[in-house]
Parts: structure tokens; sequence; C-alpha cells
């Protein structure tokens, strides 16, 4: 299958400085990347979408400005957790979708490996 | 309503028996439907994916949809301890952002 490089795989930083995640598609291009968090036994929670040479979309609840996100170029996407804080600590965990034959068929999202966050 | 609901269980099966997962969607517009396994503190890892109602197997996996029922599933032939993790169902809603929502998966604890 295809492969998503996410690094660092563990982060630990200082309550109020800055951390940048990167997720990679190695093996294909990836017009479109997610990025999710995931607390202790909760399911994946989809923080935004991120597409190649645009500004990234946010859901609902997810503050822009805390959670800066890049897609500079078609196998990169970057999260920068800004002004971290104790309740930013979380897995954070990129995917990236393969190209399909339409838009809606044939597509699979492949996830990186996950980063784990702890803001102390 | 969640968008994807799932049993959170524990679902306990015996070693060499089948598993059942079960998972309800309420977009009608979505197209594209999957499977994944998370074991504890990994990411997750795809399993399977359906798009068209019906069954989908692959080696010990079958996937089921009905879309009418809103309705998809995963069958696990002859468990594993292995396959003990939990399985989350994920759901691509309709429209063009082609979203992948998740819902609170199933742990699935296999007995030896």
């Amino acid at each position: 299958g295809a492969v998503v490089s996410q690094h660092p795989s563990r982060v630990i930083c200082k309550s109020g400085t800055s951390v940048k995640i990167e997720c990679r598609s190695l093996d294909f291009q990836a017009t479109t990347m997610f990025w999710y968090r995931q607390f202790p036994k909760k399911s994946l929670m989809l923080m935004a979408t991120s597409n190649e040479g645009s500004k990234a979309t946010y859901e609902q609840g997810v503050e822009k400005d805390k959670f800066l996100i890049n897609h500079a170029s078609l196998t990169l996407s970057t999260l920068t957790v800004t002004s971290a804080h104790p309740e930013d600590s979380s897995f954070y965990i990129c995917s990236a979708r393969t190209p399909g034959q339409g838009e809606f068929w044939g597509n699979t999202i492949y996830f990186g490996e996950g980063s784990w966050l702890t803001v102390v | 309503q969640k968008e994807v609901e799932q049993n959170s269980g524990p679902l306990s099966v015996p070693e060499g028996a089948i598993a059942s997962l079960n998972c309800t969607y309420s977009d009608r517009g979505s197209q594209s439907f999957f499977w994944y396994r998370q074991y504890s503190g990994k990411s997750p890892e795809l399993i399977m994916s359906i798009y068209s109602n019906g069954d989908k197997e692959d080696g010990r996996f079958t996937a089921q949809l009905n879309k009418a029922s809103q309705y998809v599933s995963l069958l696990i032939r002859d468990s594993q301890p292995s396959d003990s993790a939990t399985y989350l169902c994920a759901v691509t809603l309709g429209g063009a952002t082609n979203k992948l929502i998740f819902g609170t998966g199933t742990l699935l604890a296999v007995q030896p």
C-alpha cells in the first residue's frame, strides 16, 4: 500500500513554545492531506483538510491560528501547534489521499505513524 | 445523531470464531466505506475498503455494505489473538470535500 511518513513520532515541549509536525507521502502525490487528533481511548477527530497550494479548511471548533497547516508541495504537509499548552497534549495523525479514478471512487486514504505530543 | 456509530464493545470472541463488527452511518450521500484496525498507541491501519452494496472478501476479512439500511459490517473469520485491537469504521461523506469521518471504534478481544 501507499506510504505516509510522519515526523517526529514523539515530541515533548515546554508550555508556550511551538512544535512542527511533518507529514510526507513517500510514493505518491497527495493533493489532499488530513490532520486528526486522538485523545486516549477516543476516536480520531478531524481537525482540518490540507489542500496543496491553498489554505487549509478547518473543522468547527478548531482554532486555525493555533494549529497552523501548510501544504507547500504535493508530498508534504506540516502542522504547527503554536503556543502549546498541556491540554494540547495528544496523538496527532496525518493522512493522505491517493489519486483515484474518480472524485469519490477508488480513493483510499493512508495514515502516517502518528506523533505523540506532550506539553509540559 | 452521530455521523458514524459503532458499539464500543469490548467484543470478546474465542480464538477461531467469527468476529462480527457493525457500523451505521447517517449521511445517505456517503460513497466510500472503510475499516481500519488500530492497536493501542499506534496509527490506524487500513483493513478493507468497500464502495458497492454487497460483500467484499479479502482473506479472513469480509466487508458487507447495505446502503439502503446505511449499514456496513466487518466479519473476521478464524479470529486470532493478534486480531485483538480497536476496529474503526470510517465513511467518506458525500459532497466535494470527501472528508473521512470515523466512528468511535469497537474494541475486539480474541481469547486464546
